[in-house]
Parts: C-alpha cells; structure tokens; sequence
C-alpha cells in the first residue's frame, strides 16, 4: 500500500523568501505524485503532478517539484512566496498503471510573514 | 462547465443521529471519492466509487457507508453520529484512469452536537 510523509505541519517564512515543502512517499510499485493547495475556507485546489518524463513539473503559479525515486520525494518549492501563497499543501500518490485511491498526506500549513 | 458540487454546505446534528451528505460530479466523471478532514488530522480517505461500485474505502467503522447512482451522484451517509465525526467532509471526483487529476468540492461542513 502507498504512503505519503509530510515532515513539515507549519512553515513559517518571510515574504520573498524561497521555500521548501517536504514530501516523501511510500510504495512498493511505480506511483503518480500531486500538490493540492487548500487556501482558507476553500476546497482542494492541484498545483501540479507528476505523471511521468521530465522529473521536474512546475505549476502556473511559481511553484515547482522535483520527484526523486531514489530518495522517494517529492518535494515542493518556490523561490520567492507571496501573502497570497498562505495555504495548507497536501501531498498526495495513486498507484501507477491502474485506477487507485488518491492517499494524501496530513498537509503542511505554509504561512508567510510580511 | 459546473465543478464538483456538495450539499448541504453546513449540517449539524445531535449524537446518535444520521447524516446524509450529497455529491455531484464533474459532467463526464465517473468517480467519486471522499475524504473527511479533521481538526489536525489531514485528510482521511473513506471512499471510493466508480461506475456505480464502491471500489475500495478506508479504516472507517461500517456506519460510514454510501452510494453511487446511475447519474454519477453520490451520496455519503454517517449513522449513529459520534461527536468525533465532526468534520469537513470533501467530496472529488474524476474521469476513470490512472494518474487523472481529482476535482474537490467545497466541502460540508458537519457538527455533531
């Protein structure tokens, strides 16, 4: 069964600061790998995938992530944050090859500082 | 196009009673996914169907259960509400395959008084 690790449940940092969010995942076979965004008293939003080819995907929104097999990570980064970029970040795995559940990982509350 | 709608938006019951919640799809998606997110606790996978089956659902008691109708809808039902069953419960769904981008609803809030 897949698994999701998110290190972090708060990330304070300063505006225009770059940032790191921490995800590692669990799975004994080939896997897809997602960013959600909750932005406050709202539903879950994507911010990116990983499917497949080029290990490095980024969103619309200057976000970026890396997926790592041998260190089974995913982390998610942006060089410089916005107020704006305040949210909770969820991690999240399916299972390659076939339908799955979505299992997302407790979330990391991202909050920026003027 | 109309996103992922969930009703009712708030619902608050009393212990011992039972709640339904409902779900419409994205047009053209044929899963249907829930999760409970809790205070501190993430979110919780507790169901999934696809062309009117449950496929698989999580470490959930049984009076977690639901349904997935001709249409696509579904419907999630929580019986002998506990007051730990308070939460926001996301409704998602999806086209059918591997790797497809999951849409969340809003969310209903549900308070177990």
């Amino acid at each position: 069964a897949q698994s999701v690790t998110q290190l972090d449940s708060q990330v304070p940092v300063f505006e225009e600061a770059p940032v790191e969010l921490r995800c590692n995942y669990s799975s004994s076979v080939s896997v897809y790998l997602f960013w959600y965004v909750q932005y406050p008293n709202q539903g879950l939003q994507l911010l990116l995938k990983y499917l497949s080819g080029s290990t490095l995907v980024e969103s619309i929104n200057g976000f970026e992530a890396e997926f790592n097999k041998s260190q089974t990570s995913f982390h998610l980064r942006k060089p410089s944050v916005h107020i704006s970029d305040t949210a909770e970040y969820f991690c999240a795995v399916t299972r390659y090859s076939s339908a799955s559940k979505i299992i997302f990982g407790s979330g990391t509350r991202l909050s920026i500082r003027p | 196009e109309a996103g992922v709608t969930q009703s009712p938006t708030h619902l608050i019951k009393t212990r011992g009673q039972q709640a339904t919640l409902r779900c419409s799809p994205i047009s053209g998606h044929t899963s249907v996914y829930w999760y409970q997110q809790a205070l501190g606790l993430g979110l919780q996978f507790l169901l999934w169907y696809d062309e009117g089956e449950e496929r698989n659902r999580g470490n959930f008691p049984p009076r977690f259960s639901g349904r997935q109708f001709p249409n696509y809808s579904s419907e999630l039902n929580v019986n002998a509400l506990e007051l730990e069953d308070s939460a926001l419960y996301l409704c998602a769904s999806s086209s059918t395959g591997a790797g497809n981008t999951i849409y969340f609803g809003e969310g209903s809030w549900l308070t177990v008084v």
